[in-house]
C-alpha cells in the first residue's frame, strides 16, 4: 500500500498561473484534508472532505478550490497563484471525520514568484 | 475560535536528558489533544494523543499530561536520543470534528550526542 500519494513534489509557478495539486489514498478512507505549512507555523487547514461528495472550508480557504473526484482522490486547485501561497502543502486522510489526521502525504513544495 | 500557543520554540538537550514542551489552549470546549513529530523535510507523524477525560498518557519514552483547569497540556520525552531531534507540534480540537484541529507553532528539539 502506498498510503497517501501527492503529486507533484515540487513546483515553481509565476504569479497568476494556475495549477492543481493531486492527492490519492489507497486505504479506503472516507475523509481527506488539505493543509498548508508555512515557516514557523503549524499546519493550517485549507479544505476538507468528510466523505465522498462533500467538501467544506477550513481555516484558510481563500484563493483555493477543491474537488473530491471519488473516494480515493482529493485535488486542490490554485486558480490564480499569488506569492502568499508559497508554502508546503500536505494532504491527509482518515477513516472517518472522528479521527485525527495521521496519514499524510509527503507534501508538495510550491513556490510562487 | 481556538488558539493554541506552544513553548518553547526551540529546545536543546543532551542525549539522555528529559525534554518538556508545553501548550496552552483557549477554547474550554476542546477535549482532544494530539502531538505530532515532523522530521526535517518529512511528513508529520501522530505520536501520541490525549482526551480530556484522562490526565496523563504514556507510551514508552513519551508521555502527555493535561490540566483542564489551567487549559494546558505538555509533552514529556525521557531519555532523549538523537533520533528524537525534530519539530514537535501540539494541536487541539473539540471532539465533534477533527477537521477543526488547531495546531501550535511548533518546537524544534535538538538532541546532542
Amino acid at each position: 500500500n502506498a498510503g497517501v500519494t501527492q503529486t507533484p513534489k515540487f513546483q515553481v509557478l509565476k504569479t497568476g498561473q494556475s495549477m492543481t495539486l493531486q492527492c490519492a489514498q489507497d486505504m479506503n478512507h472516507n475523509s481527506m484534508y488539505w493543509y498548508r505549512q508555512d515557516p514557523g507555523m503549524g499546519l493550517r487547514l485549507i479544505y476538507y472532505s468528510a466523505s465522498e461528495g462533500t467538501t467544506d472550508k477550513g481555516e484558510v480557504p481563500n484563493g483555493y478550490n477543491v474537488s473530491r473526484l471519488n473516494k480515493r482522490e482529493f485535488s486542490l486547485r490554485l486558480e490564480s497563484a499569488a506569492p502568499s501561497q508559497t508554502s508546503v502543502y500536505f494532504c491527509a486522510s482518515t477513516r472517518d471525520r472522528g479521527e485525527a489526521p495521521q496519514h499524510f502525504g509527503d507534501g508538495t513544495r510550491l513556490s510562487i514568484l | 475560535g481556538e488558539n493554541v500557543e506552544q513553548h518553547p520554540s526551540t529546545l536543546s538537550v543532551q542525549e539522555g536528558d528529559s525534554a518538556v514542551i508545553k501548550c496552552t489552549y483557549s477554547d474550554s470546549a476542546s477535549n482532544y489533544f494530539p502531538w505530532y513529530k515532523q522530521e526535517l523535510g518529512k511528513r508529520p507523524q501522530l505520536i501520541i494523543d490525549i482526551r480530556s477525560n484522562v490526565g496523563e498518557k504514556k507510551d514508552q519514552r513519551i508521555a502527555v499530561t493535561l490540566n483542564k483547569t489551567a487549559k494546558h497540556f505538555s509533552l514529556h520525552i525521557t531519555e532523549t536520543q538523537p533520533e528524537d531531534s525534530a519539530v514537535y507540534f501540539c494541536a487541539a480540537s473539540r471532539n465533534t470534528g477533527f477537521q477543526k484541529l488547531v495546531f501550535g507553532t511548533g518546537t524544534r528539539l535538538l538532541v546532542s550526542p
